[in-house]
């Protein structure tokens, strides 16, 4: 079974634009990490947050984690046509799941 | 660093036959692998967990006698499905972690396996 959702499940904006996605889950955490996948491909890791964290920056990601209402959101700010591409969240423990995803396009 | 190779990325087998699929971590070893299945368009479904020497865990409704895992080194875990039906054609994804819950997953490439 899947971990959560994410939400838009699809997302088109302009470059230079910024872009938001929302994961919900439903158990406990320890942490939260965010993937990308292009077309086809494997993931690639992005960022993690611990459940202690309450934000946490990479260059032009920034992650925030609310457990009180277990949601995440990742901000990805002036986006660029290369940024499209697929993005999913993860929780668990020996087991990780993902959420649905958001499919984000990135027009130039 | 942290390079995971998946092989093959795509193979074609006729039904009734068997496709191993392996799974390698270059330069970590990998003390759990796990194994997902992912549908056109949709998200990753985890098929399994593999600790390094023990027997995997499998999710609830994934065949343990069809889909074969072994992970009998740190670095090593092969999937196996066995007697292949079309229906069994997918987007097959390994990955890595490397120690613990707060390490991040390393991805192999995916295997596109088509049954015909």
């Amino acid at each position: 079974s899947q971990q959560g959702e994410e939400d838009p499940q699809a997302l088109s904006i302009q470059e230079g634009e910024n872009a938001t996605m929302n994961c919900s889950y439903k158990t406990s955490i320890n942490n939260l990490q965010w993937y990308r996948q292009n077309s086809g491909r494997g993931l690639v890791h992005l960022i993690l947050i611990r459940s202690n964290e309450r934000e946490k920056h990479s260059g032009r990601l920034r992650v925030t984690l609310d457990t009180s209402k277990k949601s995440s959101s990742l901000l990805i700010t002036a986006s660029r046509a290369a940024d499209t591409a697929s993005y999913f969240c993860a929780t668990g423990y020996n087991d990780m799941r993902f959420g649905a995803g958001t499919r984000l396009t990135v027009k130039p | 660093g942290a390079v995971v190779s998946q092989h093959p990325s795509w193979v074609i087998c006729k039904s009734g036959t068997s496709v191993k699929i392996e799974c390698r971590s270059l330069d970590f070893q990998a003390t759990t692998m796990f194994w997902y299945r992912q549908f056109p368009k949709q998200s990753l479904m985890l098929m399994a967990t593999s600790n390094e020497g023990s027997k995997a865990t499998y999710e609830q409704g994934v065949e343990k006698d069809k889909f074969l895992i072994n992970h009998a080194s740190l670095t090593l875990s092969t999937l196996t499905v066995t007697s292949a039906h079309p229906e069994d054609s997918s987007f097959y994804i390994c990955s890595a972690r490397q120690s613990s819950y707060n390490s991040p997953l390393h991805f192999g490439n995916g295997t596109r396996l088509t049954v015909t």
